[in-house]
């Protein structure tokens, strides 16, 4: 059974800090990481994927992979109150050339504190 | 663009009713998801269609639940009957043939 944990939260940060988000994922043929924020009552939103291990940045954004561990991570620069939001890990088996569902954790719930 | 738009937002009925969502994936995108989300559960997938074809539908919960994708531009997921535990918010999202996945705004379902 796939399964992907991340801790719930809240984890709070002071405006302008490093947030830093956790996953970890039990299926060792996982290919595809997703990083999606849900705020209250929205839809998640994709907001970084990653499909090699070691780092990658997209603006204040970084997303990092350890295939060996079984671990994602998400950093957030310079953190805002508008990233206030649920951040949910999502994993899937398929690399490229096609789609397959996600399998999801349950989010954890991000607090900037201004 | 258009997103991905689902109807209706919101629904309530009661115990028994037949339950009908809808979802109209992004133009082009050859794959589409239904996902349902608790708070128990959080965020699962129900099935999933590529090409308008049913692949994976091993996360239907039980027979009281179906989905049919007539066109590519137009799928439907029933409830028949509906139980106050299929209260959850059902998001669609759809995909071109790469992993990403683009979400729906959801239909809140409530079941009394």
């Amino acid at each position: 059974q796939k399964e992907v944990e991340q801790n719930s939260g809240p984890l709070s940060v002071p405006e302008g800090a490093i947030a830093s988000l956790n996953c970890t994922y039990s299926d060792r043929g996982s290919q595809s990481f997703f990083w999606y924020r849900q705020y209250s009552g929205k839809s998640p939103e994709l907001i970084m994927f990653i499909y090699s291990n070691g780092d990658k940045e997209d603006g204040r954004f970084t997303a990092q992979l350890n295939k060996a561990s079984q671990y994602v991570s998400l950093l957030i620069r310079d953190s805002q109150p508008s990233d206030s939001a649920t951040y949910l890990c999502a994993v899937n088996t398929v690399k490229g050339g096609g789609a397959d569902g996600l399998t999801f954790g349950k989010g954890t719930h991000l607090i900037i504190q201004p | 663009d258009a997103g991905v738009i689902q109807s209706p937002r919101h629904e309530v009925t009661e115990m028994g009713q037949e339950v009908t969502l809808r979802c109209k994936p992004i133009s082009g995108h050859d794959y589409l998801f239904w996902y349902r989300q608790t708070m128990m559960r959080g965020l699962e997938l129900l099935i999933y269609f590529n090409n308008n074809v049913p692949i994976d539908d091993s996360g239907m919960p039980e027979d009281r639940f179906s989905a049919k994708m007539p066109n590519a531009s137009f799928s439907t997921l029933k409830i028949q009957p509906s139980e106050p535990r299929d209260s959850a918010v059902y998001f669609c999202a759809s995909s071109y043939g790469l992993p990403q996945q683009y979400f729906g705004p959801g239909t809140r379902l409530t079941v009394t």
